[in-house]
């Protein structure tokens, strides 16, 4: 079975400071992509960064990057110089792709609220 | 423009009066999934599909059903809401397998339902 696990409900973090939202996965495929979304208050769903199992480097966007450790089985979001607009909910989730046929299974973790403080 | 619409944004209706609600694609995806979205739970998987005629359960798929006869659209039923399935929904759609894509998935908007 596959679970995702956010263990810090929510964050309070000064303006311009790095923030960095915890996520520990489990899964027995060795094959799976773990990414971020953000929510803000307006509820949509903002996709910020993807990282594959094999892929050696740890994914960078802007200023979000992964930190992959694949050995502790934890994808942590680093957010760098944060700002204002970050204030919002965070999900880490992950896929596996189940069988042959190609079937994939999604789990999201409970999500983290980020509140930046001017 | 690259979307998901979901139909209704807001639906407030009473326990056993079935609905659907809608959910299209215009990014010729093979993958489409619904979630719900509740406090302290975050998103959990209820049906997705990952081609036409394709679907099979996640999660939570009690008291819902889905079909996919185009790859566009992929509804999803309550044939009788209860007010337990009140909730956020999200519609949701991306190319295909992980191994051959980044793994984004492309939401809709959401759909708050609330059952009486």
């Amino acid at each position: 079975a596959q679970k995702i696990t956010q263990t810090q409900p929510g964050m309070f973090v000064q303006e311009k400071e790095a923030v960095t939202l915890d996520c520990t996965y489990d899964t027995s495929d060795p094959s799976y992509g773990l990414f971020w979304y953000k929510q803000p208050s307006s509820g949509e769903m903002i996709f910020l960064i993807y990282q594959g199992s094999y892929d050696q480097q740890n994914a960078t966007e802007g200023r979000y990057s992964l930190n992959f450790q694949k050995a502790r089985k934890s994808a942590n979001l680093v957010i760098s110089a944060s700002q204002l607009g970050d204030s919002a909910m965070y999900f880490c989730a992950m896929r596996v792709e189940l069988g042959n046929f190609g079937n994939e299974k999604l789990t999201f973790g409970t999500g983290t609220r980020l509140t930046i403080i001017p | 423009e690259a979307q998901v619409t979901q139909n209704p944004r807001y639906l407030i209706t009473v326990t056993g009066k079935k609905l659907t609600v809608t959910c299209s694609q215009n990014m010729n995806h093979e993958y489409m999934s619904w979630y719900r979205q509740d406090p302290g739970l975050g998103l959990r998987q209820i049906y997705y599909s990952m081609n036409v005629e394709v679907t099979d359960k996640g999660d939570v798929p009690e008291g819902y059903k889905v079909s996919r006869k185009e790859k566009r659209n992929f509804p999803l039923i309550l044939e009788s809401p209860s007010p337990n399935q009140t909730s956020l929904y999200f519609c949701a759609s991306s190319l295909g397998a992980s191994g051959r894509n980044t793994g984004e998935l492309f939401f809709g908007e959401g759909s708050r339902l609330t059952v009486l």
